[in-house]
């Protein structure tokens, strides 16, 4: 029951480095997200693809890239990491069976350190 | 006006109180309301749905009113496990076949013994 696996967990990085997290669901869900969690900000959503080949933004997109690599993997790019860029980082899968029945998947997230 | 919105807490209850969280929406077009529980330095999971007649799960109930656009969980018996942020979620289609999730920002509660 493997779910949604998320890595790396923990990630230090210096300005102006880059690096991918990864993402992976056994679920064969269509919809997959990635979010930010800051203190006192909730979660807000980076991009997220809606099916296999589809990435679209979210309400927090600038400085990320995403893909959409299979129907399991969506991965997030950061290209040059700033220190606004310190967050906790989650990755979702959605399953909808119909309209108000869905249900939002999360990885354990990765706690990411911009220095 | 934030599209959802939630007290922060923290509500601190002793073990055995009811405890009532309130959440507002304002996009009256919302379609679909749910409550996630997430422990501290864990991933958010779903705690049940909300439906329009309103739905009991156990000590946990939630209700949804629609005409004033809020969305309410009542825990009722509090365990000192029940402590966690809990965070309203309504899901908006802005044109697209799914909708998307919008997330308060979570009410803080913690149960003393």
């Amino acid at each position: 029951n493997a779910g949604v696996t998320q890595t790396p967990k923990f990630q230090v990085l210096k300005t102006g480095q880059s690096m991918t997290l990864q993402c992976a669901q056994d679920m064969n869900h269509n919809s997959m997200y990635w979010y930010r969690q800051d203190p006192g900000m909730g979660l807000r959503l980076i991009y997220y693809s809606a099916s296999e080949g589809t990435t679209d933004k979210g309400e927090v997109p600038n400085g990320y890239n995403v893909s959409r690599l299979n129907k399991r993997e969506f991965s997030l790019r950061l290209e040059s990491a700033a220190p606004s860029q310190t967050s906790v980082y989650f990755c979702a899968s959605r399953e909808l069976w119909d309209r108000g029945n869905e249900k939002l998947f999360f990885g354990s997230g990765t706690q990411l350190s911009v220095l | 006006r934030k599209e959802v919105e939630q007290d922060p807490g923290p509500f601190n209850v002793p073990e055995g109180a009811t405890v009532a969280f309130n959440c507002t929406y304002s996009n009256s077009a919302s379609q679909s309301f749910f409550w996630y529980r997430q422990d501290c330095r864990k991933e958010p999971k779903l705690l049940m749905s909300v439906y329009s007649s309103g739905n009991e799960d156990g000590r946990f109930t939630a209700q949804l009113n629609r005409a004033s656009q809020y969305i309410s969980l009542l825990i009722r018996d509090s365990k000192l496990s029940d402590s966690a942020t809990y965070l309203c979620v309504v899901t908006v289609n802005y044109g697209g076949s799914q909708g998307n999730l919008i997330f308060g920002k979570g009410t803080k509660l913690s149960v003393k013994p």
